[in-house]
């Protein structure tokens, strides 16, 4: 089952621009996690950020988590063509196993 | 890092038939590995939770005699898809998890004709 939304689905900027990505959840989370996935290949790991942060930043990524909302985002700064991928966001409840359920996914896409 | 291997990355089989698809942790032992599916521009659904020693724990919806999961090692989980149909035409992506982290393997397309 799908945890929850992402929007926009489809994001398309020039490069230098930023890219704002967010997500929205429904249960309660242990962490929260921001994947990349480049057209019909595995997901590459980007940032965890866990339950009692608010906010997190790894090179030109800023995660903000708002647990009240049950909302998160994915800012990326001076974007590159090379960012285009698509975007997922996933939860792990901490209490089932392990396991992630991933959000619907933003497909973004930085023109040179 | 952690890596997971995948393989294959691609395969093509004739309707009818069976496909097995590999997930091994080269540098770590993972107790729990996941097996995910993705149909095009969708997200990643879970399809079932493997543990090594024990039966795999599938998610609703998800037929166990179809997709047979096997996880005999600490280093190796495989997901056979039987009687393969076109509808089970997607991307199937394995994770393993090692202290809470998450490591995927780089996909398998599978395309049944």
């Amino acid at each position: 089952s799908q945890q929850g939304e992402e929007d926009p689905q489809a994001l398309s900027i020039q490069e230098g621009e930023n890219a704002t990505m967010n997500c929205s959840y429904k249960t309660s989370i242990n962490n929260l996690q921001w994947y990349r996935q480049n057209s019909g290949r595995g997901l590459v790991h980007l940032i965890l950020i866990r339950s009692n942060e608010r906010e997190k930043h790894s090179g030109r990524l800023r995660v903000t988590l708002d647990t009240s909302k049950k909302s998160s985002s994915l800012l990326i700064t001076a974007s590159r063509a090379a960012d285009t991928a698509s975007y997922f966001c996933a939860t792990d409840a901490g209490n089932q196993g392990g396991k992630l359920i991933f959000g619907q996914g933003t497909e973004l896409s930085v023109k040179p | 890092g952690a890596v997971v291997s995948q393989h294959p990355s691609w395969v093509i089989c004739k309707s009818g038939t069976s496909v097995k698809i590999e997930c091994r942790s080269l540098d770590f032992q993972a107790t729990t590995m996941f097996w995910y599916r993705q149909f095009p521009k969708q997200s990643l659904m879970l399809m079932a939770t493997s543990n090594e020693g024990s039966k795999a724990t599938y998610e609703q919806g998800v037929e166990k005699d179809k997709f047979l999961i096997n996880h005999a090692s600490l280093t190796l989980s495989t997901l056979t898809v039987t009687s393969a149909h076109p509808e089970d035409s997607s991307f199937y992506i394995c994770s393993a998890s090692l202290w809470g982290g998450y490591t995927f393997g780089s996909g398998t397309r599978l395309t049944v004709v």
